[in-house]
């Protein structure tokens, strides 16, 4: 039962446009969002995050949004830069589990110059 | 730079002969995962310590055990590796639990002939 869902495997985007990357969930306990960022052969590695009680966080190039009601979250990167291409991934948690994460199955972004 | 490293980045072992993972980290974090990453597909957490607790997850097969010597240190060990169990093993850890990002090695690809 995945309850992290990014529907899109990859995603393709000219250098300088606005990226939007997508993540569905089905657990409505889940209270935390995280979004990472990996390179190949390289760890996940920490890009931003949210609390279920908001539903923006921004941080540079980087905002995450976040719609409780339809249980979806997007990741926007503006203006995109070859050097974000890499694999994300979102995750979650919930309060009642530790810090345990659970994690969609990740989108390849491309930026091109 | 403080880190998690994992050791070593590529191992190849046989059908049923056991094999030992290696994580160590400088951070003096609290909590330490292992997470099975197959191809395409979301990490999947195996099981974290916070301290000495160990808390497996209910679907971790038995074949896979762990050990924490020490707050630097975290073994995974693969008792009779299956076919199925090629993939990519990630290491995390986090400082406490709760809404604290994971920071991850860059993985050790296991491959079993």
């Amino acid at each position: 039962d995945q309850q992290v869902k990014q529907n899109s495997p990859s995603l393709s985007v000219q250098e300088g446009r606005i990226s939007i990357l997508n993540c569905d969930y089905t657990n409505s306990m889940f209270d935390y969002f995280l979004w990472y960022k990996k390179y190949p052969a390289e760890g996940p590695t920490f890009l931003i995050s949210i609390s279920s009680i908001k539903d923006k966080n921004e941080d540079g190039r980087f905002t995450v949004f976040l719609n409780k009601s339809a249980k979806h979250l997007s990741l926007h990167i503006v203006p995109s830069q070859p050097g974000d291409s890499a694999v994300y991934f979102c995750a979650a948690k919930k309060e009642t589990s530790g810090s345990r994460l659970t994690f969609g199955e990740g989108t390849q972004l491309t930026v091109n110059p | 730079d403080a880190m998690v490293i994992q050791n070593p980045r590529y191992q190849v072992t046989q059908f049923g002969k056991p094999v030992t993972l290696s994580c160590s980290q400088t951070l003096n974090h609290n909590v330490m995962y292992w997470y099975q990453q197959k191809s395409s597909q979301a990490p999947k957490l195996l099981f974290h310590y916070y301290d000495k607790d160990f808390n497996n997850e209910a679907d971790t097969p038995d074949n896979f055990q762990s050990r924490r010597p020490n707050t630097s240190f975290c073994f995974l060990d693969i008792r009779s590796p299956g076919l199925g169990d090629a993939a990519m093993y990630l290491c995390a850890t986090s400082k406490i639990r709760g809404n604290q990002p994971q920071h991850f090695g860059d993985g050790t690809r296991l491959s079993i002939l």
